[in-house]
């Protein structure tokens, strides 16, 4: 059985600080690892996928893969009230181009 | 990047009934799928939509109670049927490509069975 771990939250965060949000995943064969954002009321936005060990970048964001330690992680910089969402994880299994996703964890911007 | 669409946004319908759900891309996509999100919860996937080919299921979910289409490269269509209250959820198509596993969503179908 695939899964994909993650903390419900609510995580609160002060505004300007660092958000630091945490997956874990069972399949050790899974090469592609996603960020997806969720407003309330809204679809999943792709925001952030890593496929090497390491961090990659993009603007405020940093996603973080450790595959031995099967651990991806976002980190959000300079947090805004804006980024209050759910952030879900998600991770590549099958040869079929299917992901699944974990329950998300909801973040609170508190300004 | 592509953009995709469903209709309707949302619907209310009796116990019952079936409501077929729409989903279309404005390019051709490899890999379009239909997932399902009840309230306060993740995404499950209910099946990948094959074109020209009957679709995939995941463990749970069958083709009499979801009936799906996918008729060319842009266009599925999800059917929900015989309702119950417990059908009520948001229903998400999204799109990928072949060889990737990036995925990307509809604005979603709100659904509520009375």
């Amino acid at each position: 059985q695939k899964e994909v771990e993650q903390n419900s939250g609510p995580l609160s965060v002060p505004e300007g600080a660092i958000a630091s949000l945490n997956c874990t995943y069972s399949d050790r064969g899974s090469q592609s690892f996603f960020w997806y954002r969720q407003y309330s009321g809204k679809s999943p936005e792709l925001i952030m996928f890593i496929y090497s060990n390491g961090d990659k970048e993009d603007g405020r964001f940093t996603a973080q893969l450790n595959k031995a330690s099967q651990y991806v992680s976002l980190l959000i910089r300079d947090s805004q009230p804006s980024d209050s969402a759910t952030y879900l994880c998600a991770v590549g299994y099958s040869s079929a181009s299917k992901i699944i996703f974990g329950s998300g964890t909801r973040l609170s911007i508190r300004p | 990047s592509a953009v995709i669409s469903q209709k309707p946004s949302r619907d209310i319908c009796q116990r019952g009934t079936s409501l077929t759900i729409q989903c279309q891309v404005d390019s051709q996509v490899t890999m379009m799928f239909w997932y399902r999100q009840q309230p306060g919860q993740s995404l499950t996937l209910i099946a990948t939509a094959n074109q020209g080919s009957e679709a995939t299921y995941e463990s749970g979910f069958v083709i009499d109670k979801f009936p799906i289409s996918r008729p060319n490269l842009t266009f599925s269509t999800l059917t929900v049927s015989n309702m119950s209250p417990e059908d009520s959820s948001i229903y998400l198509c999204s799109f990928g490509q072949e060889n990737s596993y990036e995925q990307y969503f509809g604005p979603g179908t709100r659904l509520t069975v009375t």
